[in-house]
């Protein structure tokens, strides 16, 4: 139980595009979703909490208009970064919880690599 | 001071020996504690979890916390070199019960 599914897993693009990532709960509903991003050999940095039917909750330091996230239903939340640029290449990973309790732990999906030319 | 700090590595022991994983967290009103692996370019997978002060097992992995000095670890019994991977461990903050902080991670090898 609590598949995340992530997709696409790889996009390589040209600077300038916009790349809109899928995160989905396959056998349980979401309330709350996770943005990450990694970069190479550095930990988990949290972009965002994606709530089902409201806004994103952004972390300091984490352009709203750059990476817009969008929860329109209880199972999906995507997130498009617009307008990318080369530095936006990083590994972005997002997770979701089974409930709202702090003992309910995060399941990650199996992230997506992003490579902007 | 980091929120959440880890013993650093990379940490190396020797296939069939114990590997130690030590995690120290500042918010003294945390609850909740996971340790998850992330293997080189894949996402963390969940691998304990532990909430009340003492030890939890599960199969070769055994998760200890000591809330009082705020200090969580996780030992891998009989390390295998599939063991080999980065240990994030995630700690949940009082103010926010949905949200959960990751450590640095620690490196582990198991050498053959």
């Amino acid at each position: 139980g609590a598949v995340v599914s992530q997709h696409p897993s790889w996009v390589i693009c040209k600077s300038g595009t916009s790349v809109k990532i899928e995160c989905r709960s396959l056998d349980f509903q979401a309330t709350t979703m996770f943005w990450y991003r990694q970069f190479p050999k550095q930990s988990l940095m949290l972009m965002a909490t994606s709530n089902e039917g409201s806004k994103a909750t952004y972390e300091q330091g984490v352009e709203k208009d750059k990476f817009l996230i969008n929860h329109a239903s209880l199972t999906l939340s995507t997130l498009t970064v617009t307008s990318a640029h080369p530095e936006d290449s990083s590994f972005y990973i997002c997770s979701a919880k089974t409930g709202p309790y702090s003992n309910q732990p995060q399941h990650f999906g199996d992230g997506t690599r992003l490579s902007i030319l | 001071q980091k929120e959440v700090e880890q013993n650093s590595g990379p940490l190396s022991v020797p296939e069939g020996a114990i590997a130690s994983l030590n995690c120290t967290y500042s918010d003294r009103g945390s609850q909740s504690f996971f340790w998850y692996r992330q293997y080189s370019g894949k996402s963390p997978e969940l691998i304990m979890s532990i909430y009340s002060n003492g030890d939890k097992e599960d199969g070769r992995f055994t998760a200890q916390l000591n809330k009082a000095s705020q200090y969580v670890s996780l030992l891998i019994r009989d390390s295998q070199p599939s063991d080999s991977a980065t240990y994030l461990c995630a700690v949940t903050l009082k103010t926010s019960y949905d949200k959960v902080i990751f450590g640095p991670g620690t490196s582990l090898s198991v050498i053959p």
